[in-house]
């Protein structure tokens, strides 16, 4: 099993560019997750999905979209990048019935 | 909402000493916390979690104590080697099939192993 993949690993964008990540999970896992990680700010929630269908909005989700039209993919889009949305970007699953999530090995965007 | 805060930041202790991380957390429906440690350049990876109905978790070198009146909760870290050198992360989970099931994490320990 693959867990979970994110995709791209890095990408650089130009000010108000748009990109979408992509999250894939083959655990059959319910919930899914998008954070962020900023240097000494930890890992920041941006939002997040119980189900197929279903989002929801983290700490820090100005600026981000998301969908789940299926439930092993979870999307997350720049619709107007801006250079505070450099970061390294994280996906992870969790199935319903268990508690440990699984992490993707992170997308590091950089927006000039 | 749920609000994890974790210390210290960075942590340096002797090859074989013992290092000790804590966190707290605000929101008394939180019933999950796990620990994650994450290398450079990787995702974080699960190393240990607790559940709120039990007080205290080992797994090697590794155990997790809860405090759920004082909304404390610890990670221990014994015998260190060198490749426990990482950043460790505590967050709190709200389980569940609801729209609460968040995973909120602590701003991570850095932890260097000196030889």
């Amino acid at each position: 099993n693959a867990g979970v993949t994110q995709t791209p690993k890095f990408r650089v964008l130009k000010t108000g560019q748009s990109m979408t990540l992509l999250c894939a999970q083959d655990m059959n896992h319910e919930y899914m997750y998008w954070y962020r990680q900023d240097p000494g700010m930890g890992l920041r929630l941006i939002h997040y999905s119980v189900g197929e269908g279903t989002t929801a909005k983290g700490e820090v989700p100005d600026g981000y979209n998301v969908s789940r039209l299926k439930k092993q993919n979870f999307l997350l889009g720049l619709e107007s990048a801006a250079p505070s949305q450099t970061s390294v970007y994280f996906c992870a699953s969790r199935g319903s019935s268990s508690g440990g999530a699984f992490f993707g090995q992170g997308t590091r965007l950089t927006v000039v | 909402g749920e609000n994890v805060e974790q210390h210290p930041s960075t942590l340096s202790v002797q090859e074989g000493d013992s290092a000790v991380i804590k966190c707290t957390y605000s929101d008394s429906a939180s019933n999950y916390f796990p620990w994650y440690k994450q290398e450079l350049g990787k995702g974080p990876q699960l190393i240990i979690d607790i559940r709120s109905n039990v007080g205290e978790k080992k797994d090697q070198r590794i155990a997790v104590t809860l405090n759920k009146t004082a909304k404390h909760f610890s990670l221990h870290i014994t015998e260190t080697q060198p490749e426990d050198s990482a950043v460790y992360f505590c967050a709190a989970v709200e389980s569940g099939y609801s729209s609460a099931s968040k995973i909120i994490f602590g701003s991570g320990t850095r932890l260097s192993i000196r030889p």
